[in-house]
């Protein structure tokens, strides 16, 4: 099984909202990722979480906080987003730990709407 | 600076044409190369990881290969289900992967 579930599927918020994204998975992976994407453009990296630990920060805006409460969930806390944010929001995980484990597994995704 | 060039951009076929996506690519010491396919407002779904030049690996009409320099999919036969945007990605550090801009692929009935 190599299922990573996100909620919700669709979001909408005003600037002035505080929102949650979640992501799950059950296949025992210690590295987390979440991506923002645009319309015809690639995945771009936010954040990396390896063993809950934050690993990786892409310089991302503070408006978006990540949280890793156990290996097996991932969130990522909105705030005061502006509508450039609107995008399609991507979590992946990795198994970590082994070599040739690097393979990351996406999500279905979020698409929030800033309005 | 790690790179990874998608061509073509887009690429249309009618069923049964058969066809190969290209994926050139520049990496200091390669992890591994990564092929997804992606639907429209989906998340990418995994296809193949290929780790050193000359691997091979299979799934239905796809194929995927790997030289020092580039990755081919190599699509046999396909039918319109086959139609998306297919990423490549290289893995060059850890936990990194640089992504090409995407085929997209459309197969026509």
């Amino acid at each position: 099984d190599t299922e990573v579930t996100q909620t919700p599927k669709h979001l909408v918020m005003g600037m002035t909202n505080k929102k949650s994204l979640k992501c799950e998975q059950h296949m025992g992976h210690r590295a987390m990722y979440w991506y923002k994407q645009k319309a015809k453009k690639p995945p771009e990296l936010m954040f990396v979480y390896s063993y809950e630990k934050l690993s990786i920060n892409e310089s991302v805006p503070s408006r978006f906080s990540p949280e890793c409460p156990n290996s097996s969930l991932l969130n990522l806390h909105l705030h005061a987003l502006q509508p450039e944010d609107s995008a399609l929001y991507l979590c992946a995980s990795s198994q970590e730990g082994q070599p040739n484990t690097d393979t990351q597994y996406f999500g279905p995704g979020t698409r929030l709407t800033v309005l | 600076e790690d790179q990874v060039t998608q061509s073509p951009e887009a690429l249309r076929l009618q069923e049964g044409e058969s066809s190969s996506l290209n994926c050139s690519y520049t990496v200091s010491g390669l992890r591994g190369l990564f092929w997804y396919r992606q639907d429209p407002g989906k998340g990418p779904e995994f296809l193949f990881t290929l780790y050193s030049a000359g691997e091979e690996k299979e799934k239905e009409r796809l194929k995927a290969t790997l030289t020092k320099k580039e990755s081919f999919l190599h699509i046999t036969a396909p039918k319109p289900e086959d139609s998306a945007t297919y990423l490549c990605a290289v893995q060059a550090g850890a936990q990194k992967l640089v992504f090409g801009q995407g085929t997209r692929l459309t197969i026509n009935p």
